[in-house]
């Protein structure tokens, strides 16, 4: 059974640095694409960041420069180190599986699993 | 970057109607728009892909159609669990964008 557990959240100081993780079960994070998405309180979903089975990495302009997107494949884990924090990054932060489909030589993720997520709260 | 308008941001509705949600992008995307469901404390749920494609174990309810620029989502018979907020995503390119998300409510 598929799992996503992300952990790290919590208050913390405009300026400041934060590391989420997101433990995956019953699947190789390293085979796959994996996100962050993140939903700031009341409103609607955004795309933080992906990194690719290859290792290629990509950010919303939002983050981009501040955020890292990473893994550990010994520990089958995602990270997402978040640096010089601002209010505006208060969120709730997913952590997400994309599954991969290929037709006719073109290929799209989806988003098929999701974690329960984390709460990330930027005040002083 | 794409940007994704859906519409309307919310709809009223009763159970056993017939509802429409649609989805539009600044650029083409092919046939690459996901929906996603979301239920309030909870994290979203995949819907369709591919424009059309039903992931499965989503009721048959649920369809999806278009592709460039303009896409909907219907649901042909609201069930009472059918109440929530509906997301569309473009898998074309990234940043993968999510439409600001259509609130359905129970009339």
């Amino acid at each position: 059974e598929v799992q996503l557990v992300e952990t790290g959240g919590g208050l913390i100081q405009p300026g400041g640095s934060l590391r989420l993780s997101c433990a995956a079960s019953g699947f190789t994070v390293s085979s796959n694409y994996m996100s962050w998405v993140r939903q700031a309180p009341g409103k609607g979903l955004e795309w933080v960041s992906v990194i690719y089975s290859g290792g290629s990495t990509y950010y919303a302009d939002s983050v981009k420069g501040r955020f890292t997107i990473s893994r550990d494949d010994s520990k089958n884990t995602l990270y997402l180190q978040m640096n010089s924090l601002r209010a505006e990054d208060t969120a709730v932060y997913y952590c997400a599986r994309l599954e991969r489909y290929c037709s006719g030589g073109s290929c799209y993720s989806v988003v098929d699993y999701w974690g329960q997520g984390t709460l990330v709260t930027v005040s002083s | 970057d794409i940007q994704m308008t859906q519409s309307p941001s919310s709809l009223s509705a009763s159970v056993g109607d017939r509802v429409t949600i649609t989805c539009r992008a600044s650029q083409s995307i092919s046939s690459y728009l996901n929906w996603y469901q979301q239920k309030p404390g909870k994290a979203p749920n995949l819907l369709i892909h591919a424009a059309s494609s039903l992931q499965g174990g989503v009721p048959s309810r649920f369809s999806g159609s278009g592709s460039g620029t303009d896409f909907t989502l219907t649901i042909s018979s609201l069930q009472p669990e059918d109440f929530a907020t509906y997301y569309c995503q473009q898998s074309y390119s990234t940043p993968y964008t999510f439409g600001q998300g259509t609130k359905l409510e129970i009339k």
